[in-house]
């Protein structure tokens, strides 16, 4: 595996239900971070990992809550979500966390999970 | 408040040239990128921008302006392949990513 990997790619849940994603990085990096991507709107960040630490959240409802076990795996997990949370989730990785690393640190995505909460 | 401009949806024929413009509001600027993303797919690196001017890659060429907070991506002899959107985003002075919402673009035989 090269690259950014998530899994799975696609995933339905009742909004009773608990499910994970999973991101894996296979480049050596050591910051990982969770996207939202809706239909026409910016991408949201959620949570910024920096050496397993959590260095950022953006105000994400608790419904939502990240590991981090080491640098190469990131998870997001989900209980109780809302249809609103239905959504294109992307995992990203960089070299280094932006402000920490060189002015030209570039993130390298994932393909996402496209998410469907009914 | 922070702001990316980019058109939400643009069209142009095969073998020809497009230019989708990004304009920012931001706290600060320590550059400015440029991804592509295909339906389904993963957003990819196309480019980066620190310094006014042109910075060309193939077919691809990104020009910044700071003084007037704008950017184009240039596309020259379009495939189908490059139908997808393109998207824009800038380091503010907290060094975080402001993203646009994207630029779909349409390529027709």
């Amino acid at each position: 595996e090269t690259g950014v990997t998530q899994t799975p790619r696609h995933l339905v849940m009742g909004m009773t239900n608990k499910k994970s994603l999973k991101c894996e990085q296979h480049l050596g990096h050591n910051a990982m971070y969770w996207y939202k991507q809706s239909a026409k709107k910016p991408l949201e960040l959620m949570f910024v990992y920096n050496f397993k630490e959590q260095t950022e959240n953006n105000s994400v409802p608790s419904r939502f809550s990240p590991e981090c076990p080491n640098s190469s795996h990131l998870f997001l997990h989900l209980h109780t979500l809302q249809p609103e949370d239905s959504a294109l989730y992307l995992c990203a990785s960089s070299q280094g966390v932006p402000g920490r690393g060189p002015p030209t640190d570039t993130q390298y995505f994932g393909p996402g999970t496209r998410l469907t909460v009914l | 408040g922070q702001n990316i401009d980019q058109p939400t949806e643009m069209t142009a024929t095969e073998g020809a040239i497009v230019q989708i413009n990004c304009t920012y509001q931001t706290s600060g600027f320590n550059g400015l990128f440029w991804y592509q993303q295909h339906a389904g797919e993963a957003p990819t690196f196309l480019s980066y921008n620190v310094l006014d001017g042109l910075e060309e890659k193939g077919r691809f060429s990104s020009f910044l302006s700071r003084s007037k907070g704008y950017s184009y991506l240039l596309l020259k002899e379009l495939q189908m392949k490059d139908s997808a959107s393109y998207l824009c985003a800038v380091r503010d002075s907290n060094y975080q990513l402001i993203w646009g919402a994207g630029t779909k673009l349409i390529i027709k035989p």
